[in-house]
């Protein structure tokens, strides 16, 4: 079962660059999300999608844009990146559509902007 | 800004003790629910209670709530080496479809 699977695991950018973070689920979920996990500020919500074809902002969307592109995979974008966006992302999914049942994470991505 | 808050931020103790960890948070709750984050891994999920409940357990694990003083603890019995990681609240706000909102988490170290 690969469950929620994230790539790149790892990646260094400099200031400007941009790139896209893929993230993609088997599980049939209708609901996937984006969150930044900081030292020390927990996980912040980016952006999330609660059904195909909807996408919605979160808690920190400056900087980031995502696509449904169908109902297993849900991408986050950094048009040009800055170093304040420095983090580790994680991505989720979940069945619910509108209710709050628990999260099936992915591994990560560590993102360094130099 | 936060809505669930942990506490203790770090917590030691031994092999065979109990872990117990609070959260706190701020507004109306549909649910919360408890995580586990081993280091440099993603989010595990543990337990969900909801704002009708009052305590939950799962193997060693028992969650309680308090609508009235919004807040929750989470018991870890007879703790494991394998217990040490990250643990974190998260909370269901009432009016937020879709979301939830995640504490600063506990860092728990059980050692042998």
């Amino acid at each position: 079962n690969a469950g929620v699977t994230q790539t790149p695991k790892f990646q260094v950018l400099k200031t400007g660059q941009s790139m896209t973070l893929q993230c993609a689920q088997d599980m049939n979920h209708n609901s996937m999300y984006w969150y930044r996990q900081d030292p020390g500020m927990g996980l912040r919500l980016i952006y999330y999608s609660a059904s195909e074809g909807t996408t919605d902002k979160g808690e920190v969307p400056n900087g980031y844009n995502v696509s449904r592109l169908n109902k297993r995979e849900f991408s986050l974008r950094l048009e040009s990146a800055a170093p304040s966006q420095t983090s580790v992302y994680f991505c989720a999914s979940s069945g619910g559509r509108a209710t709050n049942e628990k999260l099936f994470f992915g591994s990560g991505t560590q993102l360094s902007v130099l | 800004s936060q809505q669930g808050e942990e506490d203790p931020q770090a917590l030691s103790i031994q092999e065979g003790e109990n872990a117990t960890m609070n959260c706190s948070y701020k507004t109306s709750i549909n649910n919360l629910q408890w995580y586990r984050q081993n280091s440099g891994r993603g989010l595990v999920h543990l337990i969900l209670i909801r704002s009708n409940e009052r305590e939950k357990h799962s193997g060693r694990l028992r969650v309680t709530l308090d609508t009235s003083k919004k807040s929750s603890s989470l018991l870890i019995t007879a703790s494991r080496a394998a217990d040490t990681a990250s643990y974190f609240c998260a909370t269901d706000l009432t009016g937020t479809a879709s979301k939830l909102t995640f504490g600063t988490g506990t860092r728990l170290q059980v050692t042998l």
